[in-house]
This record gives structure tokens, C-alpha cells and sequence, in this order.
């Protein structure tokens, strides 16, 4: 079975620009998790999708936004880039009460 | 909302020796307690995962202990290896959130040959 797939692996933005970051769960899992990871915060829980509804969210400014298509993929959009934005976002799946099954991640840098 | 804190930051054992990371919640609502092992430039991975009606989980050379009443939980590793080198993290979740991982800031474990 696939494992979780994010594209790109690597981003590199400017200042002000947008950029969407995608994730693909393994099959038949229906939940999405968005975490972004920095040195300074660690892992910090972004939002969840489920069945192409948010459920929960994060405490992170609304520039941060995501979405879920029908077929369980996922995408997060992050609007007017910030220096302190550059992270590893890692998506998440799972499957009913299964533990998270994590992404390699898309390495965002933003210059 | 949740926090989770974890100690050491850093921890050097000699290869055969056990490790201990510990962590302590604060909303005694969480009731699912994962444990996830990074290595260096890869996805964090599940090690092994308690949830509150359980004081004790054992998978091979890995343990998880939950204490409610203390709101700790605990990862032991028994004969370290050098391949356990990695950093660890501890998360916790509670009821009708359990994508909602509270993450620990991670403890580096290094195996020394």
C-alpha cells in the first residue's frame, strides 16, 4: 500500500507571494492532517479534513487555509508569505480511530 | 488548550543500555498518547501508542507507561541500538480529536557503539 504523498518536496517563495502545498493519504483513509514543524515550535497541529469538511483548527493566523477533494486529497494554501512561515508542513492520514500515518513533508523556504 | 512537555532534550546511552523519555500532559480530558520516532530529514513515524485505559504497553524492546493520576506518560528502549538514534517525540489528544496532536519539543536520542 502507497504510503502518504506530498508535493512538491521543495518550495522556495518570497515574501508576499502564495504558494499551495499537496497531499495525497494512503487509500482508504478519509481523515487529512496539516502540521507544520520549525526548530523554534516543533510540531504544531494546523487543521483536519475529513470527508471535505475542516473538523478542527489550529491556532494559526487565516492566511493558513486547506481544503479536501472528494477523492480524500488534500491541499493547503498559504496566502502573503512570511519569513517565519519556512517549515516542514507534513500531512497527516488516518483511517477511523487509526494512529497518524505521517507525509515526507514539503520543505517550504521563503526568502 | 493541551500542553505537553518533554525531558530530556538530549540523550546519550551506550549501546545495550535503556533510555527514558518522559512527558507530562496538562488537560486530563487527553486519553490517546502516541509515540513518534524521526530520523534525520525523514516523516515522523509511529513507535507505539497508549491510550487512558491502559497503564502499560510493551512492543519488543519498546514500553509506554501512562500514570492519569500524575498526567505523565513515559517511552523506555531496552538494549539500545545504534539505529535508535533519532529524535523522539510524545504527543497527546483528547476525546473526539485524536488528529489533534499537542506535540512534546522532542528529546534527540544518541547510541553510542
Amino acid at each position: 500500500k502507497a504510503g502518504v504523498t506530498q508535493t512538491p518536496r521543495y518550495l522556495i517563495k518570497t515574501r508576499g507571494q502564495q504558494v499551495t502545498l499537496s497531499c495525497s493519504p494512503i487509500s482508504g483513509h478519509r481523515s487529512v492532517s496539516w502540521y507544520q514543524q520549525t526548530p523554534g515550535q516543533g510540531l504544531q497541529f494546523l487543521f483536519e479534513y475529513f470527508s471535505e469538511t475542516q473538523r478542527n483548527k489550529g491556532n494559526f493566523p487565516g492566511r493558513f487555509s486547506g481544503r479536501q477533494f472528494s477523492n480524500s486529497r488534500s491541499e493547503m494554501n498559504v496566502s502573503t508569505l512570511e519569513l517565519g512561515d519556512s517549515a516542514l508542513y507534513l500531512c497527516a492520514s488516518s483511517a477511523g480511530d487509526s494512529p497518524l500515518h505521517f507525509g515526507n513533508g514539503t520543505r517550504l523556504t521563503v526568502t | 488548550g493541551e500542553n505537553v512537555e518533554q525531558h530530556p532534550s538530549t540523550l546519550s546511552v551506550q549501546e545495550g543500555d535503556s533510555a527514558v523519555i518522559k512527558c507530562t500532559y496538562s488537560d486530563s480530558a487527553s486519553n490517546y498518547f502516541p509515540w513518534y520516532k524521526q530520523e534525520l530529514g525523514k516523516r515522523p513515524q509511529l513507535i507505539i501508542d497508549i491510550r487512558s485505559n491502559v497503564g502499560e504497553k510493551k512492543d519488543q524492546r519498546i514500553a509506554v507507561t501512562l500514570n492519569k493520576t500524575a498526567k505523565h506518560f513515559s517511552l523506555h528502549i531496552t538494549e539500545t541500538q545504534p539505529e535508535d538514534s533519532a529524535v523522539y517525540f510524545c504527543a497527546a489528544s483528547g476525546p473526539g480529536s485524536a488528529r489533534q496532536l499537542t506535540f512534546g519539543s522532542g528529546t534527540q536520542l544518541t547510541v553510542l557503539p
